[in-house]
């Protein structure tokens, strides 16, 4: 079955510090991968997705950065952090066939807390 | 208009009772339909994808309504672990991920 692995659980980040948060996916191949991010009691913001390797579409004009340097890993960064950076990030993927009219699945998240 | 509104809540219902949402949204060409569960501090899970005849699963029904334009969650015989926010998510179905949309989310709490 499939996975999506996401790490840390949690980070404790200063204001000017480089970020850098992973995702892997497992059991499938050529998935497309998405970052959200939810700021406290928010509803989730899409920042980046990718249909592929090295092919990202960002969309959200901001300090983060991603790459997708493998099939199956995406990785959020920043070279320095903002304190409106913090909240819960969420990467997720949908996969098969028809992966455009295929569900969300999610990673368990990790909640930064830049100070 | 928002693309997807849904009420946000609280509802507070008895344990037993039978609850609803609806979640509208604006895009008519909208092709894929889902629900999904958020614990707090937790990641949003697929509760159930909706399908043009409806579905159901065990104490779930979720419905859709092409012509008005919405989504519905019916919750039957509430217990006291369905506690959560409720997420609809609306999608095109195309290649345009971008536009998965998702509502802000119905809170909802179970008393026993």
């Amino acid at each position: 079955s499939q996975t999506i692995h996401q790490w840390p659980a949690t980070l404790v980040q200063p204001v000017g510090s480089p970020l850098s948060l992973e995702c892997t996916v497992e059991g499938t191949s050529n998935p497309n991968l998405y970052w959200y991010r939810q700021a406290a009691g928010r509803g989730l913001q899409l920042l980046f997705y990718s249909i592929g390797i090295d092919q990202i579409s960002s969309e959200v004009p901001q300090n983060l950065s991603a790459s997708r340097p493998q099939d199956r890993q995406f990785i959020l960064s920043s070279k320095k952090l903002l304190l409106s950076d913090s909240g819960f990030y969420l990467c997720a993927a949908t996969w098969g066939v028809d992966s455009y009219n295929s569900p969300l699945h999610f990673g368990n998240g990790t909640r930064l807390t830049v100070t | 208009r928002k693309e997807v509104e849904q009420d946000p809540g609280p509802f507070n219902v008895p344990e037993g009772a039978t609850v609803a949402f609806n979640c509208t949204y604006s895009n008519s060409a909208s092709q894929s339909f889902f629900w999904y569960r958020q614990d707090c501090r937790k990641e949003p899970k697929l509760l159930m994808s909706v399908y043009s005849s409806g579905n159901e699963d065990g104490r779930f029904t979720a419905q859709l309504n092409r012509a008005s334009q919405y989504i519905s969650l019916l919750i039957r015989d509430s217990k006291l672990s369905d506690s959560a926010t409720y997420l609809c998510v609306v999608s095109p179905g195309y290649s345009s991920a971008s536009k998965i949309i998702f509502g802000s989310g119905t809170r909802l709490s179970i008393r026993p």
